[in-house]
Parts: C-alpha cells; sequence; structure tokens
C-alpha cells in the first residue's frame, strides 16, 4: 500500500514562496496508473484542488491557481513537489498530497496532511 | 469550472438511522463522482467512486447512486463511527471539484 508524507514549512511570510514536497513510499512514483495531487483545506473550510502531475512531469493545475503554481516530480527520490508564489493569508491551509487514480478517478491515497500559515 | 453542490450542510442523527446525502452538479459528469469521508484533523477517505461503486474494505452500509447530475450518498444504519464530514468530488472535467461538505452530527 502506497504512503506519502508531505513535509516543508509549516510558516512562511506573505508575498514568498510556500514549497511543499510529498515523499512517496511503498511503491514507485514512476508509473501511469496514478498521478501525483496536491489538494488544501482553510481551517474549517472545504476541499480545493491544486493540481496533479504524471511521472512525466505533465502537470494540471487549477487555473484559479495557475499562475502561481509550480509542480515537479523527481523520480529518482520518489518524490513529487509544488511551490505557491506569492503568497497571502488566504493561502493558509492544510495542504495534502494524494494519489489519483488515472482509470477510476479519484484519490486513493493521501498523506497526512501539513498545516501552513501565511504570516508575517 | 463544475460547481458542487452538497445538501444539507449538516445533519443530527441517531445511531441506527438512515442518512441521505446528496449532490448535485452544475454540469452532467456522467457517473465520474467520489465520495469521501473526513474526520476531524484526518485526510478525506474514499468511500464511493465511479458513483455507486464501493472502494475495498468500507462496509457495505454505504451506497452510492445517481449519473449525470444528481447523486446521493446512503448510511443504510449510521454506526458511531460515521459520524464525520462527507464531500463528493467531481473527476469528469478539470478543474477537479468538491463539494462543500456535509457534517453529519450526533443527535
Amino acid at each position: 500500500q502506497l504512503q506519502l508524507q508531505e513535509s516543508g514549512p509549516g510558516l512562511v511570510k506573505p508575498s514568498e514562496t510556500l514549497s511543499l514536497t510529498c515523499s512517496v513510499s511503498g511503491g514507485s512514483i514512476n508509473t501511469d496508473s496514478y498521478s501525483w495531487g496536491w489538494i488544501r483545506q482553510p481551517p474549517g473550510k472545504g476541499l480545493e484542488w491544486i493540481g496533479n502531475i504524471r511521472s512525466s512531469g505533465t502537470t494540471y493545475t487549477n487555473p484559479s491557481l495557475k499562475s502561481r503554481v509550480t509542480a515537479s516530480v523527481d523520480t529518482s527520490m520518489n518524490q513529487f513537489s509544488l511551490r505557491l508564489s506569492s503568497v497571502t493569508a488566504a493561502d493558509t491551509a492544510v495542504y495534502w498530497c494524494a494519489t489519483y487514480t488515472r482509470a477510476q478517478r479519484f484519490f486513493a491515497y493521501w498523506g497526512q496532511g501539513t498545516l501552513v500559515t501565511v504570516s508575517s | 469550472d463544475i460547481q458542487m453542490t452538497q445538501s444539507p450542510s449538516s445533519v443530527s442523527a441517531s445511531v441506527g438511522d438512515r442518512v441521505i446525502i446528496t449532490c448535485r452538479a452544475s454540469q452532467d459528469v456522467s457517473s465520474w463522482l467520489a465520495w469521501y469521508q473526513q474526520k476531524p484533523g484526518k485526510a478525506p477517505s474514499v468511500l464511493i467512486y465511479g458513483a455507486s461503486r464501493l472502494q475495498g474494505g468500507v462496509p457495505s452500509r454505504f451506497s452510492g447512486s445517481g449519473s449525470g447530475t444528481d447523486f446521493t450518498l446512503t448510511i443504510s444504519s449510521l454506526q458511531p463511527e460515521d459520524f464525520a464530514t462527507y464531500f463528493c468530488q467531481q473527476s469528469n472535467s478539470l478543474p477537479l471539484t468538491f463539494g462543500g461538505g456535509t457534517k453529519v452530527e450526533i443527535k
């Protein structure tokens, strides 16, 4: 069974760049069966899809965030990463990485989530 | 973007009750609809995918139905461990979008 673990700073200053990495264990990230996604949830609110990336590097990004999002994948490290630039308080949220099954189209495995607070 | 509207936003129910949660899409999503359960401080976990397919390991008291724009999640006999928030999510087209959530609370 796949396991995912987010890592990165829990506090980011306004206007700076949020950077998170998701480490995958229990299987290879280099597969066409899955794409690798990021979802966030502001405190007390609903879920927002940020984007997915395939092991080939092909990305799919929410247009509402597209200009600020950079996603990458490192198959040698079995990791994928998210960078969100020019953050504001509205970007404060729990960020999850998750595995998206391409055939059935749902998020099957999730990390434990990491709270990122944007504050000076 | 496809908007996903869940109702009710919260429901109070007792153990043993039948609970029905609805999810309406602003456009046809065919059967590309998943339901997730989220407990406080935890990641969501999938219950149903393909509108009606039960994910492995999920109790059979959970069921999903619908296609097109209207979907339901039914919990046939609510158990103590089912008190949680439930989200629907469409994957027919990008961007992927979630419903606002339905909180199932103890009556």
